[in-house]
């Protein structure tokens, strides 16, 4: 079964760090693309980031760009969003998910439960 | 201020259709496919739609996708109490802001089923 699993999430002060985690199982890691998406309390989905399967193409939102960094790690499945330089409008629950392919413009398969961010 | 234009909220009694509309620009929703997510209440986004028209496996053929020019719309007819949920459209865009250095996924604001 696929499945993600994000971690990290916490309370932290305007100007703080943190990163988020998230550990995939069920298929081939590597052979997709993974981004990150978030929705602020009571409202809509932001795509914030994504990257692709093994070939290092990367696109950021321009609402994070420059502040958050995101990675991968092929050997141990998982995802990484390195976010620094927090704001409050950056308080949201932050989904990483599945691309349908290793490329990085394909649709969003399979998604994780979620990891809570707040800051204040 | 979404990228993507949705109806706020639709409604409909239990066995009606609905359709959800989604309207974007020639840089994501005209040159790409729209991909359509259900999110339901405390829950996290599922798939729904992929490749605008495509029902990924276990999706009930009660929902259908369609898209023609810029505009895009999610079907659901023999509407059930438990289709109640946000519904998300999403498609990539070449050219984020008007900045073709720029590209990314944007999505509709959502609309909120509710079944009467």
């Amino acid at each position: 079964e696929v499945q993600l699993l994000e971690s990290g999430g916490d309370l932290v002060e305007p100007g703080g760090s943190l990163r988020l985690s998230c550990a995939a199982s069920g298929f081939t890691f590597s052979n997709h693309a993974m981004s990150w998406v978030r929705q602020a309390p009571g409202k809509g989905l932001e795509w914030v980031a994504v990257i692709s399967g093994s070939t290092g193409v990367i696109r950021y939102a321009e609402s994070v760009k420059g502040r958050f960094t995101i990675s991968r790690d092929n050997y141990r499945g998982t995802l990484y969003l390195q976010m620094n330089s927090l704001r409050a409008e950056d308080t949201a629950v932050y989904f990483c998910s599945k691309e349908a392919a290793e490329v990085i413009y394909y649709e969003m398969d399979v998604w994780g439960q979620g990891t809570t961010v707040t800051v204040s | 201020q979404s990228v993507l234009t949705q109806p706020p909220s639709v409604s409909g009694t239990p066995g009606q259709r609905v359709t959800i509309s989604c309207f974007g620009t020639t840089s994501n929703t005209g040159s790409n496919h729209v991909s359509w997510y259900q999110q339901l209440p405390g829950a996290a986004p599922k798939l729904l739609i992929r490749r605008s028209d495509q029902r990924p496996s276990g999706v009930p053929d009660r929902f259908s996708g369609s898209k023609s020019g810029t505009s895009a719309s999610l079907a659901i007819s023999g509407l059930r109490s438990d289709d109640e949920a946000d519904y998300y459209c999403a498609a990539w865009d070449d050219s984020l802001n008007g900045d073709d250095s720029l590209s990314g996924w944007v999505f509709g604001g959502g609309t909120k089923l509710t079944v009467l």
